[in-house]
């Protein structure tokens, strides 16, 4: 079963431009982790945010947790054509991870 | 750099064949996870397995699927028989314990004729 739901489901934008993608959640969790996954490829982790953090950055992203809504927002700034892919939140649900169905992402060139 | 590796890449083969898929994990992870991706239902979790013993599988169709692992290098997942509805691509990934990053393999492609 799916734990976190992303939205939007697909956006497309201008290389340059930034991108953010939501995620909600449903029960309480521990942590919520954000992962990336080119055509082809296997999912990629790119940053974990603990539920007592409100916001996380590295390097162009910048991942923000609000407890009180269950919901998380991964922004990715000045945006490349190769950040084109699939974003996916996962959350700890019984002990292990639960990935929603993800934000397919184009950036444009 | 340490990676999780999957084989076979691809497989194609008739309905009603055994199906077996291997995960090699990364040395030192004490969790292994089986995923099942397709485009209607997204990325299912199919079984996960801590310090080799089974700790959920209850996403797996226990009739015909099957998971092990046999020692800390080798997670396998087995389709016996196998069906048109399980063409998907199949993840191995893992970790250092069920809620932290995980690693993916890149996944067996799966087609059932």
């Amino acid at each position: 079963s799916q734990q976190g739901e992303e939205d939007p489901q697909a956006l497309s934008i201008q290389e340059g431009e930034n991108a953010t993608m939501n995620c909600s959640y449903k029960t309480s969790i521990n942590n919520l982790q954000w992962y990336r996954q080119n055509s082809g490829r296997g999912l990629v982790h790119l940053i974990l945010i603990r539920s007592n953090e409100r916001e996380k950055h590295s390097g162009r992203l910048r991942v923000t947790l609000d407890t009180s809504k269950k919901s998380s927002s991964l922004l990715i700034t000045a945006s490349r054509a190769a950040d084109t892919a699939s974003y996916f939140c996962a959350t700890d649900e019984k002990n292990d991870m639960r990935f929603g169905a993800g934000t397919r992402l184009t950036v444009k060139p | 750099d340490a990676r999780v590796t999957q084989t076979p890449r691809h497989k194609v083969t008739e309905m009603g064949q055994e199906v077996t898929m291997r995960c090699q994990p990364i040395l030192g992870h004490n969790t292994v996870f089986w995923y099942r991706q397709t485009m209607m239902q997204g990325l299912e979790l199919l079984a996960y397995f801590r310090n080799r013993a089974p700790l959920d599988d209850s996403g797996m169709p226990k009739d015909r699927f099957s998971a092990e692992m046999p020692d800390a290098t080798l997670a396998t997942l087995k389709i016996q028989p196998s069906e048109p509805r399980d063409s998907a691509v199949y993840f191995c990934a893992s970790g250092l314990n069920p809620n932290q990053p995980q690693h993916f393999g890149d996944g067996t492609r799966l087609s059932i004729l």
